[in-house]
């Protein structure tokens, strides 16, 4: 069945440090692929997408490329901030999904220091 | 209020109590769900209502039973509930165009403690 495989954290940075979250996906055809962000007593917010094969999806300085070649959708950030401090989840949809079901990663903790 | 809105915030019950979690969506919506988060899982989907239909997790007790008296409202109604049912509770919602679900706006959740 689909699943997700995520870096487990907590990832702890210092500002501006460059950060990697590694996503790995199992699924059957080309399902989109999907970054939640989810800040301390807040609900999930969709960060960023990808809905085909070498899309790259970027949102707020982050990136994600969908690579179908080694099933992954690794979340990337070139200098992180103080306020990125959040859980991070991956997530992916089937192409054939009738009920539009996310299975998620077990999310990511990331704690940036000042 | 815009988005998706859920309450109570917080919620501690004991095991033999009734309580409902409530869910309401601002963004003209067909579809809602229920996500449970619980420590260190995956988020589990519980339930979808989408254009009228339910469907769900056959993996969720009956003792978690949801209702959604229209589109822009989902409830979740709790009774006897276990200690492992403590999580936060997060709903969900998005727009279904010829089947097709589109991004999910879920709420900021429901944390549930069961004593």
């Amino acid at each position: 069945g689909d699943s997700v495989t995520q870096m487990e954290g907590p990832v702890t940075l210092s500002e501006e440090a460059f950060l990697t979250i590694n996503c790995t996906y199992t699924a059957t055809g080309y399902p989109s692929l999907f970054w939640y962000v989810q800040y301390p007593g807040e609900g999930l917010q969709l960060l960023l997408k990808a809905t085909k094969a070498d899309d790259k999806g970027s949102n707020k300085g982050f990136e994600a490329t969908y690579r179908k070649e080694t099933t992954s959708f690794h979340l990337e950030k070139g200098s992180v901030q103080v306020s990125d401090s959040a859980a991070y989840f991956c997530a992916l949809k089937g192409r054939g999904s009738t009920l539009g079901r996310l299975y998620f990663g077990r999310g990511t903790q990331l704690t940036v220091w000042p | 209020e815009t988005g998706v809105t859920q309450t109570p915030r917080h919620l501690v019950m004991g095991m033999t109590n009734k309580k409902s979690l409530k869910c309401e969506q601002h963004l003209g919506h067909n579809a809602m769900y229920w996500y449970k988060q619980s420590a260190k899982k995956p988020l589990e989907l519980m339930f979808v209502y989408s254009l009228e239909e339910r469907v769900e997790n056959n993996s969720v007790p009956s003792r978690f039973s949801p209702e959604c008296p229209n589109s822009s409202h989902l409830f979740l109604h709790l009774h006897t509930l276990q200690p492992e049912d403590s999580a936060l509770y997060l709903c969900a919602s998005s727009q279904v165009n010829g089947g097709t679900h589109n991004e999910q706006f879920f709420g900021p959740g429901t944390r549930l403690t069961v004593l």
